[in-house]
């Protein structure tokens, strides 16, 4: 079946690198997702790849894709308070229809 | 600001009353969907409306009613609700043909 799997909380130093981790079971996903989730808030895209790349950098934002472990990550450069939030790892369903498959999602703790 | 707006942002009611959470996308799309989030797991898909007709429901309780009356509005009707019904209450749409998702800021429900 389809499942999507996050570590649900992680700790980092402002000013650290933080790499959030994601595994998932659908090997035809063709799109992979990472949202935000601030307090109070909706999700917000941060960014998604192709499941023909290996990597897609976006400023601070550096996204990992390894297909043959089923393995994506995403990795924020020089983290900063403002980063606090929860991320989403999610995949592209294949059949079906628009289906998004979301992890329970990662919390992430900046402190100084 | 995602375009994506829902209305209320918070609601509190008794397991007998009758209430209704609003969805409003200004995106141009035409694919609507519901998503619940409760605590420490993931989103779970209940609908999806494309061009105004259902195309999904996810097994969700009858005591949840969907009604998409045009491509930009998306209503979800609650009655008799349970108190492990509490929870974040999300919309979302994206393009009919385009599988990147834009949700609102959620409506929080309790169920006393």
């Amino acid at each position: 079946g389809e499942d999507v799997e996050q570590s649900l909380f992680l700790s980092v130093r402002e000013g650290d690198s933080s790499v959030i981790n994601c595994t998932y079971t659908d090997s035809s996903s063709t799109y992979l997702y990472w949202y935000k989730q601030e307090p109070g808030a909706g999700l917000q895209l941060l960014t998604y790849i192709f499941s023909n790349m290996d990597m897609k950098q976006d400023q601070r934002l550096t996204v990992l894709l390894n297909k043959k472990d089923k393995h994506l990550s995403l990795r924020i450069a020089d983290t900063q308070t403002g980063d606090s939030a929860i991320y989403f790892c999610a995949e592209w369903a294949s059949g079906g229809y628009n289906k998004l498959i979301f992890g329970a999602g990662t919390r992430l703790a900046v402190h100084p | 600001e995602t375009g994506v707006t829902q209305t209320p942002r918070h609601l509190v009611m008794g397991m007998t009353n009758k209430k209704s959470l609003k969805c409003e996308q200004h995106l141009g799309h035409n694919a609507m969907y519901w998503y619940k989030q409760s605590a420490k797991k993931p989103l779970e898909l209940m609908f999806v409306y494309s061009l105004e007709e259902r195309v999904e429901n996810n097994s969700v309780p009858s005591r949840f009613s969907p009604e998409c009356p045009n491509s930009s509005h998306l209503f979800l009707h609650l009655h008799t609700l349970q108190p492990e019904d509490s929870a974040l209450y999300l919309c979302a749409s994206s393009q009919e043909n385009k599988n990147i998702q834009y949700f609102g800021a959620g409506t929080r429900l309790s169920v006393l």
